[in-house]
């Protein structure tokens, strides 16, 4: 079946430095890509998606590129700050297999960011 | 603010006992979520409705129920809890044409004894 196959954590950054969580899918179809963050003691939050091949999906200074190619969607940010701490979590769709697009959620990363 | 509102944050029951955990969202979302969160298996999909009164079993139905009586409400029930669904529950709400959640809940972290 699909999944989702994330970096293993805990990564730990110094500030500003630049940050890269690795993301790597199986998927038999053309799934949806997604990005979760997770802050401490909070919900999961959508930080970004991209919906087809060599889309990206960014925000608040995030960016990850759906590479079908390589069956990748890496999360990158160029310079991290103490408040990104979190688990970031990689996610796809299952498109048609049910009545609902089906997610798949990989395990999770843990950031920690130092001052 | 968009909101997901999970009644309780820390929950604490005995084996065998029937267990509800209420969510709350106040975006008039037609679809709802319920997750379980486990260290190294990510959220792993137990219920989803689509419509007040639909719902639809995800990956680990098994031990739970689901309520929608209304469209703002969304319940899970552990019909008689085990140390097994010792877990983090989240909920979550999107609307029609986003199935993939889009607002989650702070979760609610249940211990069963």
């Amino acid at each position: 079946g699909d999944s989702v196959t994330q970096m293993e954590g805990p990564v730990t950054l110094s500030e500003e430095a630049f940050l890269t969580i690795n993301c790597t899918y199986t998927a038999t179809g053309y799934p949806s890509l997604f990005w979760y963050v997770q802050y401490p003691g909070e919900g999961l939050q959508l930080l970004l998606k991209a919906t087809k091949a060599d889309d990206k999906g960014s925000n608040k200074g995030f960016e990850a590129t759906y590479r079908k190619e390589t069956t990748s969607f890496h999360l990158e940010k160029g310079s991290v700050q103490v408040s990104d701490s979190a688990v970031y979590f990689c996610a796809l769709t299952e498109n048609g297999r049910t009545s609902y697009d089906k997610v798949i959620f990989g395990p999770g990363t843990s950031l920690s960011v130092i001052p | 603010d968009v909101k997901v509102t999970q009644s309780s944050r820390y929950l604490v029951k005995r084996t065998g006992e029937k267990v509800f955990l209420e969510c709350v969202q106040d975006m008039d979302h037609e679809n709802m979520f319920w997750y379980r969160q486990d260290p190294g298996l990510g959220l792993r999909l137990i219920y989803f409705s689509y419509d007040v009164k639909m719902k639809e079993k995800g990956d680990i139905p098994e031990g739970y129920s689901v309520s929608r009586e209304k469209k703002e409400r969304f319940s899970l029930i552990l019909e008689s809890a085990s140390t097994n669904q010792t877990s983090m529950y989240l909920c979550a709400s999107s609307p029609a044409g986003a199935v993939q959640p889009q607002h989650f809940g702070d979760g609610t972290r249940l211990s069963i004894l």
